[in-house]
């Protein structure tokens, strides 16, 4: 089957610019997250859509960063204005809603400089 | 709130020799947990999991069990390879929570020929 597909790959912006990912999780998945690692630490979740609702956005930056999941599938995430400490890794991740196999599955990410 | 923590890397060893990462959870009810490795330049991969008490997850000669009594997920490995050098990742999901899952902050093991 088909992984998590993100784009772009790389993204090099400068700060106060705006930049935005997108995701296309694995068909049939309901629950979507994204995830922000920084170098060197875990991936700390932003945001987690369950169809097209907001399970938990408790960590996400909403005076800069935004998320949308229309339709109940693909998803963006979008920066605006971005910092410098916004540098990361961003993750997407998707996983079924229910079954004993529940796991998360990962996208490659998208990795964003901001200078 | 649900938290993971880890040993603090870097863990260099030997090849052959024999690894223990440490990976203690605090979380209500009963989470399933999982071990993830990102390998140098890649997106983090599955590596094994459990999902109830005393369950054992086993992968690539990779091994850890579920400890309710101590909330803890060790993974172990009995002879490491230099493939193994990679970050480990211990993970919680809690599917009471609408499936939220939770990472630690990563162990990076070296292992040297």
């Amino acid at each position: 089957e088909a992984g998590v597909a993100q784009s772009p790959r790389y993204k090099i912006i400068e700060k106060r610019q705006s930049v935005a990912f997108w995701c296309n999780p694995i068909s049939g998945h309901a629950t979507l997250y994204w995830y922000q690692q920084i170098l060197g630490q875990g991936p700390k979740l932003l945001i987690q859509f369950q169809n097209n609702g907001v399970v938990d956005d408790s960590q996400l930056p909403k005076d800069r960063f935004s998320a949308e999941r229309l339709k109940g599938v693909d998803s963006t995430l979008k920066i605006q204005p971005a910092k410098l400490e916004d540098s990361a890794v961003y993750l997407c991740a998707s996983s079924p809603t229910g079954g004993t196999g529940l796991r998360a599955f990962f996208g490659q990410g998208t990795r964003l400089t901001v200078v | 709130g649900d938290s993971v923590t880890q040993m603090e890397g870097p863990v260099t060893l030997s090849e052959e020799a024999f690894l223990t990462i440490n990976c203690t959870y605090t979380a209500t009810g009963y989470p399933s947990l999982f071990w993830y490795v990102q390998y140098p330049g890649e997106g983090l991969q599955l590596l094994l999991k459990a999902t109830k008490a005393d369950d054992k997850g086993s992968n690539k000669g990779f091994e850890a069990t579920y400890r309710k009594e101590t909330t803890s997920f060790h993974l172990e490995k009995g002879s490491v390879q230099v493939s193994d050098s990679a970050v480990y990742f211990c993970a919680l999901l809690r599917k009471a929570a609408g499936n939220k899952l939770t990472f630690g902050g990563g162990t990076r093991v070296l292992v040297k020929p």
